[in-house]
C-alpha cells in the first residue's frame, strides 16, 4: 500500500539554526500538507500545496517557514532559524485530486529545539 | 472560519461495552467530516469521512459515525471497545470549497478498560 514517508524521523537542533523536514508524498497525490504537533496536542495546521505554489496557509506559517517542491517527487518544510517554540511533531500529508478525498500522513518528524 | 470541538479529553470505556467519542463543528456552508486515529508515537490514520449521502457512515475497525445537520455533530461510534482501540481520536471538518485545509478538534483520549 503505497505511503507517506518522512525524513528525518527525530533531529535534535541548536536554536537559530536552519531545518530542513523531508517528504515523499504518494505518487499519484496532487495536494500536499505540512502539520504540526505539540507534546501529543492538538494537530495544528501550516500550509497547503498544490499546483506548485501555495495554496493555503495558517497564522503559524510566518516568514522563518518556507515549503518546496523541488523535483516532483520531494516536498519539505524548512525553518530558516529555529526556535525554542518550533519544538512539535511535524507531519506531512497528500491526498488526490477532487475535494472530497481523505489526507494520507506520514509518521512524523520529531523536531527538538535545544 | 472553520472549527471543531470534541468535547471530552478523556473517554473510558470498559471492554466490551459501547463507546461515544463526541464530535461538534461550525462552517460556512457544506461540511466534508473525518475521523482520524493515533497510536502513541505514530501518524495520523484516516477512520471514515462524511461526505454526502446517507448519515451513517462506516469506517475501518468497526467504527462508524453519524452525521447530524440540526445538531452541527458527527460523532464516532463503535458496539463494542477492544483494548486495541485505546488511542487518540481526531475529529476534522473541511469546507466543501475543495482547495481549503482540514481543522483538527483537540482530540479525545479513549482509554478501554479489560
Amino acid at each position: 500500500e503505497p505511503e507517506v514517508t518522512q525524513t528525518p524521523s527525530h533531529q535534535v537542533t541548536q536554536m537559530g539554526q536552519e531545518v530542513i523536514l523531508r517528504c515523499v508524498p504518494i505518487s499519484n497525490h496532487l495536494y500536499f500538507y505540512w502539520y504540526r504537533q505539540i507534546l501529543g496536542q492538538k494537530v495544528e495546521f501550516l500550509v497547503s500545496f498544490y499546483n506548485n505554489e501555495i495554496s493555503e496557509k495558517s497564522e503559524i506559517f510566518d516568514d522563518q517557514f518556507s515549503v518546496e517542491r523541488p523535483d516532483g517527487s520531494n516536498f519539505t518544510l524548512k525553518i530558516r532559524s529555529t526556535k525554542l517554540e518550533d519544538s512539535a511533531m511535524y507531519f506531512c500529508a497528500s491526498r488526490t485530486g477532487g475535494s472530497t478525498g481523505e489526507l494520507f500522513f506520514g509518521e512524523g518528524s520529531r523536531l527538538t529545539v535545544l | 472560519a472553520q472549527s471543531v470541538a470534541q468535547p471530552e479529553d478523556q473517554v473510558n470505556v470498559a471492554e466490551g461495552n459501547p463507546l461515544t467519542v463526541k464530535c461538534t463543528y461550525s462552517v460556512s456552508g457544506n461540511p466534508y467530516l473525518f475521523w482520524y486515529v493515533q497510536y502513541p508515537n505514530r501518524g495520523l490514520q484516516f477512520l471514515l469521512k462524511y461526505i454526502t449521502g446517507d448519515n451513517l457512515v462506516k469506517g475501518s475497525y468497526g467504527f462508524e459515525a453519524e452525521f447530524n445537520k440540526s445538531q452541527t455533530s458527527f460523532h464516532l461510534k463503535k458496539p463494542s471497545a477492544l483494548v486495541s482501540d485505546s488511542a487518540l481520536y481526531f475529529c476534522a471538518v473541511r469546507v466543501n470549497t475543495g482547495r481549503r485545509a482540514l481543522t483538527f478538534g483537540s482530540g479525545t483520549r479513549l482509554q478501554v478498560q479489560p
